[in-house]
């Protein structure tokens, strides 16, 4: 069945470093690729995403880039701030009908940035 | 634009009881799904609808079920509550057919006594 596999957290950082967070997926077919957020007390919010192969989703500062080959979708920001202090998730949504509506999440990576 | 609201933000039951969790989507979305999300277990589907009808269902016990009114709006009920049923439900819309990609809620935090 389809899985994502998050990097073991929690990441700390400094203000202005620089963030990778590494997510890999197994799925059949053609899935497409989410990263997710989530603040204290809140639901999720989608970060960005990509739908094909070499498809780059990017969203305030945030990159990743679909590789089918390595079958990854890491997430990276260039200069974090203490803003973005939230748990982050890769996702996968699989193509076909028996996957409608239906996300796999990985585990979550928790970033704590300070100032 | 009003976003996916859930309500009651929380609520605390007993073993043994029943529960009624309500979502309303974005307007003019016409697909729901929802998740349960504990420390354990992460984030897990519980089931999708469209149009009123159940399309993707998880794997979850019989206990937990759902449903959709004309208007999108959905409810997802569990009986006989159990504490491991404790967990943050979550509730995603789409304006997508595929379903995809969901706006999610705030959530409703259950806690079983």
């Amino acid at each position: 069945g389809d899985s994502v596999t998050q990097m073991e957290g929690p990441v700390t950082l400094s203000e202005e470093a620089c963030l990778t967070i590494n997510c890999t997926y197994t799925a059949t077919g053609y899935p497409s690729l989410f990263w997710y957020v989530q603040y204290p007390g809140e639901g999720l919010q989608l970060l960005l995403k990509a739908t094909k192969a070499d498809d780059k989703g990017s969203n305030k500062g945030f990159e990743a880039t679909y590789r089918k080959e390595t079958t990854s979708f890491h997430l990276e920001k260039g200069s974090v701030q203490v803003s973005d202090s939230a748990v982050y998730f890769c996702a996968l949504s699989s193509a076909g009908g028996t996957s409608y509506g239906k996300l796999t999440f990985g585990q979550g990576t928790i970033l704590t940035v300070h100032p | 634009k009003a976003g996916v609201t859930q309500t009651p933000r929380y609520l605390i039951k007993t073993r043994g009881q029943q529960v009624t969790l309500s979502c309303s989507p974005i307007s003019g979305h016409r697909s729901v799904s929802w998740y349960q999300q504990t420390p354990g277990q992460g984030l897990q589907f519980l089931f999708e609808y469209f149009s009123e009808t159940q399309r993707n269902k998880g794997n979850f016990p019989g206990r937990f079920s759902g449903r959709q009114f004309s208007n999108s709006r959905s409810e997802m009920n569990v009986s006989t509550l159990e504490l491991g049923d404790s967990a943050l439900y979550l509730c995603a819309s789409s304006l997508e057919r595929d379903g995809q990609p969901q706006h999610f809620g705030d959530g409703t935090r259950l806690s079983i006594l």
